[in-house]
């Protein structure tokens, strides 16, 4: 089946550091990829997304582009803040049937001033 | 506009003891899934609702585990004789329609079972 595979947290940076957090998929079919956070104390809410291959999503100086030859879709933001705490997953969904979110493991994100 | 609601927002339960969870979507919202939060296994999807059928009941972890839609508006998840292992968040989701629309979450009901 389908699966996501996002970088193992913790991950502790400094203000304005550059972040990155990787992120691998399998897909059966030609899926859609997001990024949805999960601040303290708040529900999960949509970060980006992309919807085929060599697309960028941005949002909020984030940005992931869907890379099919790799198979990847990783996070980055040149210069984080500590308002950027907070936890992140790496999400597929197949654009076909149901639709539903296959997530990866989440990583947590730490930003020291 | 009213975001999607779940409620309770906590449970504590006793070991099999029946519980119900609900959802109320955002208005118009035809889409709804629900997911569970737990340590061991991640986000992970149970149920989708298009309306008030249930297309994709795959993720439903086994037969104690039902939900329902009705009026294509609120759902309610129930477990019956809750076990340790359900421990989690159960997170519900709804989407205007099937398609590539954004997937909006509720504050999610975290389930205690002792």
């Amino acid at each position: 089946g389908d699966s996501v595979t996002q970088m193992e947290g913790p991950v502790t940076l400094s203000e304005e550091a550059f972040l990155t957090i990787n992120c691998t998929y399998t897909a059966t079919g030609y899926p859609s990829l997001f990024w949805y956070v999960q601040y303290p104390g708040e529900g999960l809410q949509l970060l980006l997304k992309a919807t085929k291959a060599d697309d960028k999503g941005s949002n909020k100086g984030f940005e992931a582009t869907y890379r099919k030859e790799t198979t990847s879709f990783h996070l980055e933001k040149g210069s984080v803040q500590v308002s950027d705490s907070a936890v992140y997953f790496c999400a597929l969904s197949e654009q076909q049937g149901a639709q539903k979110l296959v997530f990866g493991q989440g990583t947590r994100l730490t930003i020291n001033p | 506009g009213a975001g999607v609601s779940q409620s309770p927002s906590n449970k504590v339960t006793e070991k099999g003891k029946d519980v119900e969870l609900r959802c109320d979507p955002i208005s118009g919202h035809t889409a709804l899934y629900w997911y569970r939060q737990s340590l061991g296994q991640g986000l992970e999807f149970l149920i989708y609702f298009q309306g008030n059928s249930a297309p994709d009941k795959s993720g439903l972890p086994s037969d104690r585990f039902s939900a329902e839609r009705t009026g294509g508006s609120v759902s309610t998840l129930t477990i019956q004789r809750t076990q340790q292992e359900d421990s989690a968040v159960y997170l519900c989701a709804s989407s205007p329609r099937q398609g590539l629309y954004e997937q909006y979450f509720g504050p999610g009901t975290r389930l205690t079972v002792t």
